[in-house]
C-alpha cells in the first residue's frame, strides 16, 4: 500500500509570508498526486491535482505545487499568505486505476494577522 | 448541482445500536467510497465500489458493512456500534477516469457520535 507523509501537523505564517506545506509519498510507480483542503465542519475540496502532465501544477487560491520525483515529494507553496488560507490542508496520493486514494495526516495551517 | 449528499449531518447512537449513513452523487461517477475522519489521522478509507455491482475493503473494514444499491446510491451500515466508531464520516465519488481528472469529490460529512 501507498503511503503519505505530511511533515508537521500544525504551521503557522503571518499573512503575507510563504506558505510551505510538505509532503512525501511512497510509490513504487509514478502516482498520481492531489492536494485538499478542509474548512472548518466542511468536506475537503480540491485544491491541485498532478497526473503527469507539467511537474509544476498550479491551482485554486494562488497556491502550487512541484512533483519531484528523485525527491518523492509534492510540496504545497503559496507566495503570500491570506488570512482566508487558514485550513487544514490533505495531501493524497492514487493508485493508478484510482480504486484507493490514500490521505496523509493533514496539516492545519495558522495564519496570524 | 448538488454533487455528493449525506445523510444525516449528526447522529448520536448508543452503544450496540444500529444504523445506516446514506450517500447519494448526481455527478453519473463510477467509483464511490467511505471514508473516516479522526484527528491527528487524516482519512482512512473504510469501504469503496469501483463500479456499480462491487464493493471492496479500505483500511478499516471492521464493524461496517456497505451496500452500492444503485450507480447514485452508496450506504454504509453500521450493525452493532461501539465508542471506538464516533468519528466523522465522508462519502466521495470520483469519475475514475483519467482524462477527467480522477480526483475524489466530497460530500459534507457525518458526525457520528456513540455512548
Amino acid at each position: 500500500a501507498q503511503s503519505v507523509t505530511q511533515l508537521g501537523s500544525h504551521v503557522s505564517v503571518s499573512e503575507g509570508a510563504l506558505v510551505l506545506l510538505r509532503c512525501n509519498y511512497s510509490s513504487s510507480v509514478p502516482p498520481y498526486l492531489f492536494w485538499y483542503v478542509q474548512y472548518p465542519n466542511q468536506g475537503l475540496q480540491l485544491l491541485l491535482k498532478y497526473t503527469s502532465a507539467a511537474t509544476l501544477v498550479k491551482g485554486i487560491n494562488g497556491f502550487e505545487a512541484e512533483f519531484k520525483k528523485s525527491e518523492t515529494s509534492f510540496h504545497l507553496t503559496k507566495p503570500s499568505a491570506h488570512m482566508s488560507d487558514a485550513a487544514e490542508y490533505f495531501c493524497a496520493v492514487s493508485e493508478y486505476n484510482f480504486n484507493k486514494f490514500y490521505f496523509g495526516s493533514g496539516t492545519k495551517l495558522n495564519v496570524k494577522p | 448541482n448538488a454533487g455528493v449528499t449525506q445523510t444525516p449531518k449528526f447522529q448520536v447512537l448508543k452503544t450496540g445500536q444500529s444504523m445506516t449513513l446514506q450517500c447519494a452523487q448526481d455527478m453519473n461517477h463510477n467509483s464511490m467510497y467511505w471514508y473516516r475522519q479522526d484527528p491527528g489521522m487524516g482519512l482512512r478509507l473504510i469501504y469503496y465500489s469501483a463500479s456499480e455491482g462491487t464493493t471492496d475493503k479500505g483500511e478499516v473494514p471492521n464493524g461496517y458493512n456497505v451496500s452500492r444499491l444503485n450507480k447514485r446510491e452508496f450506504s454504509l451500515r453500521l450493525e452493532s456500534a461501539a465508542p471506538s466508531q464516533t468519528s466523522v464520516y465522508f462519502c466521495a465519488s470520483s469519475p475514475r477516469d483519467r482524462g477527467k481528472g480522477g480526483e475524489l469529490f466530497f460530500g459534507e460529512g457525518s458526525r457520528l457520535t456513540v455512548l
